[in-house]
């Protein structure tokens, strides 16, 4: 039982235009929303975040936006670079839990110059 | 500053073996977190920890063990290996719901 989904398993974009990754959930107790990045070798960083009290989170090129009725989050990098080119992990939390995150399969994000 | 800190980074163990895999934090975090990662999948949560002392089970702790004694260490052990613990694991720690990493460690059991 899935409760974090990332339907896609790649995304190819060309480097200046926008990159947006998608995430749905499933359990409507989750309320705190995360996004992590990885490159080969190396663990996960953080990289954005968004409480549900709020719909929009923005930090320079990232913006999380998070729609609840539909359980549904998206990350839009604007422009995208080569180095984002990693694989990018959809979190949700529940509060009270001990911040024990659920994550997604993750996305290959290939930026091409 | 070295945040999380995992050893090994790497390690081939035969059926039947055992092994501890440490993870150590310098951000004195309560939260601790063991997570395998297999290919195509995303993190699965094995134990955490939300103090000195104090762990629990996640996801699929079977055939895991840990312990806390201190804010600093939290080490996973393996008892008796077997292949389906074949994996990347990383550990993380956190004060609330934003977890720091570690490098992983690269487990292949034989």
């Amino acid at each position: 039982d899935q409760q974090v989904k990332q339907n896609s398993p790649s995304l190819s974009v060309q480097e200046g235009r926008i990159s947006i990754l998608n995430c749905d959930y499933t359990n409507s107790m989750f309320d705190y929303f995360l996004w992590y990045k990885k490159y080969p070798a190396e663990g996960p960083t953080f990289l954005i975040s968004i409480s549900s009290i709020k719909d929009k989170n923005e930090d320079g090129r990232f913006t999380v936006f998070l729609n609840k009725s539909a359980k549904h989050l998206s990350l839009h990098i604007v422009p995208s670079q080569p180095g984002d080119s990693a694989v990018y992990f959809c979190a949700a939390g529940q509060g009270g839990s001990n911040y024990k995150l659920t994550f997604g399969k993750g996305t290959l994000l290939t930026v091409n110059p | 500053n070295a945040g999380v800190t995992q050893t090994p980074k790497f390690r081939i163990l035969k059926i039947g073996q055992s092994m501890t895999l440490q993870c150590t934090q310098d951000m004195n975090h309560n939260y601790m977190y063991w997570y395998r990662q297999d290919p195509g999948m995303g993190l699965k949560l094995i134990y955490y920890s939300v103090g000195a002392g104090i762990t629990d089970k996640g996801e699929v702790p079977n055939g895991y063990n840990v312990s806390r004694s201190t804010t600093e260490d939290f080490p996973l052990r393996l008892e008796l290996a077997a292949p389906s613990q074949t994996s990347v694991y990383f550990c993380a720690s956190s004060p609330g719901f934003e977890q720091f990493f570690g490098p992983g460690t690269r487990l292949t059991v034989l």
